[in-house]
């Protein structure tokens, strides 16, 4: 597709369920970040693959979050034992390479939005 | 990253201009400026980057004294579409963009 793509869009978990949120990047994409968005807030970095090797990590909130990209192109990130204060948008962005500077930006897809009850 | 400080909220009307001015006193030499737009229910949209100066692309333009302590993100003649949030970020190569809470623009009829 032309942009970055997450599946599902919308997902309503019950406390202590596994969920796995899907990304698509942009077909050749290099760099490959997910983000997570409280309401109200600005998105926050979680982790960022460079093709299939996860660079950075530092960003999940705790070992309950896992992400993987093992053939460097599609990424699930996948949250268990979910808890209420996961409720939030979950953004997949793809970036053509990790240099950001003079235009090689980041594209966002539209995210999938969790509700933990 | 440097912090930057951007207004919660400005209101406007159709046809008009809108300035949101960033502050970003702490930047450092190699950092660039770049804004991001944010519709409700999607993920932010690349507007403009810049690094001195003035930038002008099809959508909006970005001011740049000689400090650079600050931006001015202008968005000319602006529509109710143009209603969203307006990020500003700091940085050089660092992938952590750091969004803030950002500038909700209204524009109202």
């Amino acid at each position: 597709g032309a942009g970055v793509s997450q599946s599902p869009r919308y997902k309503v978990a019950k406390r202590g369920q596994d969920v796995a949120l899907r990304c698509d990047p942009i077909s050749g994409h290099v760099s490959l970040f997910w983000y997570q968005q409280a309401l109200g807030q600005g998105p926050e970095f979680l982790t960022y693959f460079q093709n299939e090797a996860q660079l950075d990590k530092s960003g999940l909130p705790s070992d309950r979050f896992f992400a993987e990209r093992p053939e460097g192109s599609v990424s699930t990130l996948k949250i268990q034992r979910t808890q209420q204060e996961d409720s939030a948008v979950y953004l997949c962005a793809s970036s053509l390479s990790l240099d950001l500077l003079q235009g090689n930006t980041i594209y966002f897809g539209e995210g999938s939005w969790l509700t933990v009850v | 990253l440097a912090k930057t400080t951007q207004p919660i909220s400005m209101d406007s009307y159709e046809g008009q201009e809108v300035n949101i001015t960033c502050s970003h006193n702490n930047i450092a030499t190699n950092d660039y400026i770049t804004w991001y737009q944010q519709f409700p229910s999607q993920g932010p949209r690349f507007i403009i980057q810049g690094y001195k100066t003035k930038v002008t692309n099809e959508v909006a333009s970005l001011f740049i004294p000689a400090d650079r302590k600050s931006s001015t993100l202008s968005l000319p003649r602006v529509s109710l579409s143009d209603t969203a949030v307006y990020y500003c970020l700091v940085g050089d190569e660092d992938y952590k963009l750091s969004f803030g809470a950002g500038t909700t623009v209204t524009v109202r009829a």
